[in-house]
């Protein structure tokens, strides 16, 4: 059990440039979570899912914002047309079902110039 | 008024003090609550969890929740330099967080002087 692990740790991009950050979670843990956190601030939660369904999304989470989770595994986080408002750390974590604990990987550090 | 409140700090205590970080909340439905320890440009860490009122120990970490008062607090005995780091109060009406996620305060900047 190596953890949550998420790729890449940092990223620069230029306004109008599209990324994508991945999140592999903890093998056996069925539900994964993506937040963002701003400095000075607790993580936000964006969206939640439950194997490979997406069952909620915050309202944070814009139309420039898609989240997938294929075959239950890993997940990818998209922004489309970055502005400079979306940078922050985008942090991914992963529970098992029923569990208490939510178990969070490293973070990306997303900086849009 | 944020569901979740947390005093940013900095808190500045000396090594081998008894430390206190505390948050309030202000929704009802809450019943898990956890203590997450943050290094500058790292990932959350996951000390503890309580499940409703009452207290939990764990070595040098004490949580405790008290319903009543929306009020959850954690203590750290015997405090060392390398405890220094941004301690953030998380709770969740369900086990997990469930489909809404967790809730967390800003987190309390917690400097610990050797």
């Amino acid at each position: 059990d190596t953890g949550v692990s998420q790729d890449p740790r940092h990223k620069i991009t230029k306004r109008g440039q599209n990324v994508t950050f991945r999140c592999d979670p903890i093998s056996e843990h069925n539900r994964l979570y993506w937040y963002r956190q701003t400095l000075g601030q607790g993580p936000e939660f964006l969206t939640y899912f439950q194997n490979e369904a997406q069952l909620e999304k915050s309202r944070l989470l814009s139309d420039r914002f898609s989240a997938e989770r294929p075959k239950g595994s890993f997940s990818t986080l998209e922004i489309q047309r970055t502005e400079q408002g979306d940078s922050a750390m985008y942090l991914c974590a992963s529970s098992s079902a029923g569990g208490v604990e939510q178990y969070f990987g490293p973070g990306t550090r997303l900086t849009v110039t | 008024q944020k569901e979740v409140e947390q005093d940013p700090g900095p808190l500045s205590v000396p090594e081998g003090a008894i430390v206190s970080l505390n948050c309030t909340y202000s929704n009802s439905a809450f019943q898990y609550f956890m203590w997450y320890r943050q290094y500058s440009r790292k990932g959350p860490e996951l000390l503890m969890y309580t499940y409703s009122s009452g207290n939990k120990e764990d070595g040098r970490f004490t949580a405790q929740v008290d319903k009543s008062s929306k009020y959850i607090s954690l203590f750290i005995r015997d405090s060392q330099p390398s405890d220094s780091a941004t301690y953030l109060c998380a709770m969740s009406p369900r086990p997990g967080g469930g489909a809404d996620g967790l809730t967390f305060g800003k987190g309390t900047h917690l400097i610990i002087q050797p």
